[in-house]
């Protein structure tokens, strides 16, 4: 696609249930990340992609907190149990290479609420 | 691990005037790569302007430009003939050169900017 497209936009769940979001990188990037930000907050690194290589996972907050990616494509984080903290922002970013000095593109972010 | 200082929550400017966000940082490294990002209130977060550690010259995007001190780890953002368009939550971002992963990008907590009309 032309950009990094995230779905759902905007989700509302009540505490205790789980929930899935999805990122869609722009094609060919092979290295994508996920971001949580809190209301007035910056972004806080959760999980980095690179390629077929092991993920690094050292930002996830918590076990009820997982990604997956299968090769260059499609992510999906997933929040089990979720809890009223967990209210944020979360953002997906793509780059190519995963070079230090390339642009990161991001997506708009799934909005979610817990209640 | 690097860390990411604004100390502006929020700045006003008249339009058409100049503003300069201020951003320190935190690391250990002598290679890395500084970032501005712009976030207006569609979510979108978008480059507006990069810096190599390794380069003396500041940085320059048409109205934006930077004032890099790397012995001060100082980093700031100056924008000129501000803009109504210019509204937006900026964030200061360090990389360090190693890529991605814990290195990834990391945010200051960000600057509001306001341009009064």
């Amino acid at each position: 696609g032309a950009g990094v497209s995230q779905s759902p936009s905007n989700k509302v769940t009540e505490k205790g249930k789980d929930v899935e979001l999805r990122c869609d990188p722009i094609s060919g990037h092979t290295a994508l990340y996920w971001y949580r930000q809190r209301l007035g907050q910056g972004l806080e690194f959760l999980i980095y992609f690179q390629g077929n290589s092991a993920p690094d996972k050292s930002g996830l907050p918590s076990d009820r907190f997982s990604a997956e990616r299968t090769g260059e494509s499609v992510s999906t984080l997933t929040i089990q149990r979720t809890q009223q903290e967990d209210s944020a922002v979360y953002l997906c970013a793509s780059s190519f290479h995963g070079a230090s000095n390339t642009e990161a593109f991001f997506g708009q972010g799934t909005r979610l609420t817990v209640v | 691990a690097q860390t990411v200082t604004q100390s502006q929550p929020e700045m006003s400017v008249q339009e058409a005037e100049t503003v300069t966000l201020s951003c320190t940082y935190d690391t250990s490294e002598s290679d890395y790569y500084l970032f501005w990002y712009k976030q207006p209130p569609s979510r979108q977060m978008i480059l507006v302007i990069r810096q190599e550690a390794y380069k003396q010259q500041n940085a320059t995007e048409n109205r934006f430009s930077v004032n890099f001190q790397k012995a001060a780890k100082s980093f700031s953002l100056k924008i000129s003939d501000s803009q109504l368009g210019d509204a937006a939550m900026y964030f200061c971002a360090y990389r360090g050169y190693s890529g991605g992963g814990a290195d990834g990008l990391t945010f200051g907590k960000g600057t509001h900017l306001i341009i009064q009309p």
